[in-house]
């Protein structure tokens, strides 16, 4: 597609109950990232995605967190037993290759509201 | 240590005004820089990278110190449409490719 997509743009959901949040990225683009950011807060990385090499996980927060990468293209982040705490805005962004002089481009993002 | 550190402002500055954003980066095998803008309830959006030599895009003009490890921004002639936040982002020098943000630096240009 012409930009990356995220789906849903909103979600509200109640504690204890399982959310997915899908990213579509840029076609051709072999990085994908997650991160989410507070309101009021910097962005805080989740999980890096890189061609068919293991992510880099070292972001997520804790073990209700996973993210998986289908076939090298699409994303979904799965938080399991929602808490609180993870109502943020989750955004994606995807890059052509690895570090380089492009930056990347993000999503619009998802914004999750536990309640 | 925060990998990237940046003022968070607020920083009010009326039309017209120059205004300039530092941000230090604590890694020196960091190897990419860029700033990026971001408005409110929106996702960030790459402004401009950020070269050893300098470089200029119009009104703004970003500088790189490796010495001193410190991004810099500066926006001449301020327009009440440069009101956002502007993220300086740092990349390599840590595991994997991953991209560190600063908080972000506030600006508001009153008219």
């Amino acid at each position: 597609g012409a930009g990356v997509s995220q789906s849903p743009s909103n979600k509200v959901t109640e504690k204890g109950k399982d959310v997915e949040l899908r990213c579509d990225p840029i076609s051709g683009h072999t990085a994908l990232y997650w991160y989410r950011q507070s309101l009021g807060q910097g962005l805080e990385f989740l999980i890096y995605f890189q061609g068919n090499s293991a992510p880099d996980k070292s972001g997520l927060p804790s073990d209700r967190f996973s993210a998986e990468r289908t076939g090298g293209s699409v994303s979904t982040l799965t938080i399991q037993r929602t808490q609180q705490e993870d109502s943020a805005v989750y955004l994606c962004a995807s890059s052509l290759g690895t570090a380089g002089t492009r930056g990347y481009t993000f999503g619009s993002g998802t914004r999750l509201t536990v309640v | 240590r925060k990998e990237v550190e940046q003022d968070p402002g607020p920083f009010n500055v009326p039309e017209g005004a120059t205004v300039a954003f530092n941000c230090t980066y604590s890694n020196s095998a960091s190897q990419s820089f860029f700033w990026y803008r971001q408005d409110c309830r929106k996702e960030p959006k790459l402004l401009m990278s950020v070269y050893s030599s300098g470089n200029e895009d119009g009104r703004f003009t970003a500088q790189l110190n490796r010495a001193s490890q410190y991004i810099s921004l500066l926006i001449r002639d301020s327009k009440l449409s440069d009101s956002a936040t502007y993220l300086c982002v740092v990349i390599g020098g840590g595991t994997g490719n991953q991209f560190y943000f600063g908080t972000g630096t506030s600006l508001t240009v009153i008219p």
